[in-house]
């Protein structure tokens, strides 16, 4: 089956450093790639969605000059965290969509400790 | 616009007792839905999905989910817990118009005790 491959599943950081989260589709060309934040105990909360060649579409409330996305390739997007503080700290998850259907991959996740 | 809400947060059944976790949405038109599952410190799992074929779906590990339109209800149901099921569990709907945008629930805990 299809698979996503998000890269690192853990990363700890000082405040004011920025730091990279990668998501890679594996065996499929992901036309449309998602991210989301998933805080303590709570659900997943859409962050952005990109699209392949093009900007992301920012949730409301989401700063899209501090969560960067780049979605340069069929199979490649990445969120980088500009200037992390401990707020950050979160779970983060991408998924990935094909143009085909409308199931969604998901990686596994990126841990994010800011200290 | 798309909405759901499971109705639980907290579910805790007895290893080899019945499993039922409650979904209801919202939707304008019809929607696809999906059950998630997240265990601790990994990432989402699909256990199934409903796209308009069968309004009862089988899923992995022994789940399923019945679809039910005139109660706009897409609850998760096993017939027997094991401990390995004790996890996060997510229902979702798609956010339509073929976006793939989708649309989590809140997560309701499973606790599965001896």
């Amino acid at each position: 089956g299809a698979v996503v491959s998000q890269h690192p599943s853990w990363v700890i950081c000082k405040s004011g450093t920025s730091v990279k989260i990668e998501c890679r589709s594996l065996d499929f060309q992901a036309t449309t790639m998602f991210w989301y934040r998933q805080f303590p105990k709570q659900s997943l909360m859409l962050m952005a969605t990109s699209n392949e060649g093009s900007k992301a579409t920012y949730e409301q409330g989401v700063e899209k000059d501090k969560f960067l996305i780049n979605h340069a390739s069929l199979t490649l997007s990445t969120l980088t965290v500009t200037s992390a503080h401990p707020e950050d700290s979160s779970f983060y998850i991408c998924s990935a969509r094909d143009s085909l259907g409308l199931k969604a991959f998901f990686g596994q996740g990126t841990r994010l400790t800011v200290v | 616009a798309q909405s759901v809400t499971q109705l639980d947060s907290h579910v805790s059944v007895s290893e080899g007792t019945p499993v039922l976790l409650r979904c209801n949405y919202s939707s304008s038109y019809s929607p696809s839905l999906f059950w998630y599952v997240q265990h601790p410190n990994k990432g989402l799992q699909l256990l199934l999905k409903y796209t308009s074929a069968a309004t009862l779906v089988k899923g992995i590990n022994g789940f399923e989910a019945e679809f039910k339109k005139s109660e706009t209800s897409f609850h998760l149901t096993k017939p027997s817990a094991h401990m390995s099921d004790a996890a996060e569990y997510f229902c979702v709907v798609s956010g339509g118009s073929n976006t793939g945008k989708l649309i989590f629930g809140q997560g309701t805990t499973l606790q599965v005790k001896p």
